[in-house]
């Protein structure tokens, strides 16, 4: 079964930092582009980040860019989002979703709270 | 970065009868290389991820029912559920998959009346 499954959330202050995991089963995980994917509680989907299958290509939202940084480890099957200068706004449940040409396989989300 | 619109924001219909979700991008997500339009249908439902239902604007996900389907090229989209059911209750989002930042519509909440 393909599965991702991410960790790593919780309650931070603004102003600190958090990192995500998403490990994936399944696939062949360095074959395929990742991305994060946020929803702040009771909105929409926003795109945060995305790197391809090798790691040599990352892509960044603006509201992020500067903040975040996604990598991957293909020999451990993870992804990762380092988050650092935490804000507010940045309070979301936070999903790992695999892509073909579209975002075809997501985890349930890790949530991420950033507040004093 | 390509704006997604949806419309209407929220929608009530009955059991057995139709439902239309429409979906405008504000620049066109059709490739022109393979003449796919990158556009993509998700439902998701309460305290649920997001599932695929529709890719390329109108090819249907393995193992979604046939009663959902995609339309429309460019920069215009239509998501149809032919014969609603009590299941298809969820938030529905349309995304462009053409270029980063990839972006989302705002969803339709789509209930029974």
């Amino acid at each position: 079964e393909v599965q991702l499954v991410e960790s790593g959330g919780g309650l931070v202050q603004p102003g600190g930092s958090l990192r995500l995991s998403c490990a994936g089963s399944g696939f062949t995980f360095s074959s395929y582009d990742l991305s994060w994917v946020r929803q702040a509680p009771g909105k929409g989907l926003e795109w945060v980040s995305g790197i391809s299958g090798s790691g040599g290509s990352t892509y960044y939202a603006d509201s992020v860019k500067g903040r975040f940084t996604i990598s991957r480890d293909n020999s451990k099957n993870t992804l990762y989002l380092q988050m650092n200068s935490l804000r507010a706004e940045d309070t979301a449940l936070y999903y790992c979703a695999k892509e073909g040409d579209a975002f075809d396989i997501w985890g349930q989300g890790t949530m991420v709270t950033v507040s004093s | 970065d390509i704006v997604m619109t949806q419309s209407p924001d929220s929608l009530a219909v009955s059991l057995g009868e139709r439902a239309t979700i429409n979906c405008k991008s504000s620049q066109s997500v059709l490739y022109s290389s393979n003449n796919k339009n990158y556009l993509v249908w998700y439902q998701q439902k309460a305290g649920q991820p997001p599932k695929l239902l529709i890719y390329w604007a109108s090819t249907r996900e393995s193992g979604v029912p046939d009663r959902f389907s995609g339309s429309g090229s460019g920069t215009d989209f239509t998501l149809t559920i032919s014969s609603l059911q009590a299941e298809d209750v969820a938030v529905y989002y349309c995304q462009q998959h053409y270029s980063t930042p990839y972006t989302f519509g705002q969803g339709t909440k789509l209930e029974i009346k």
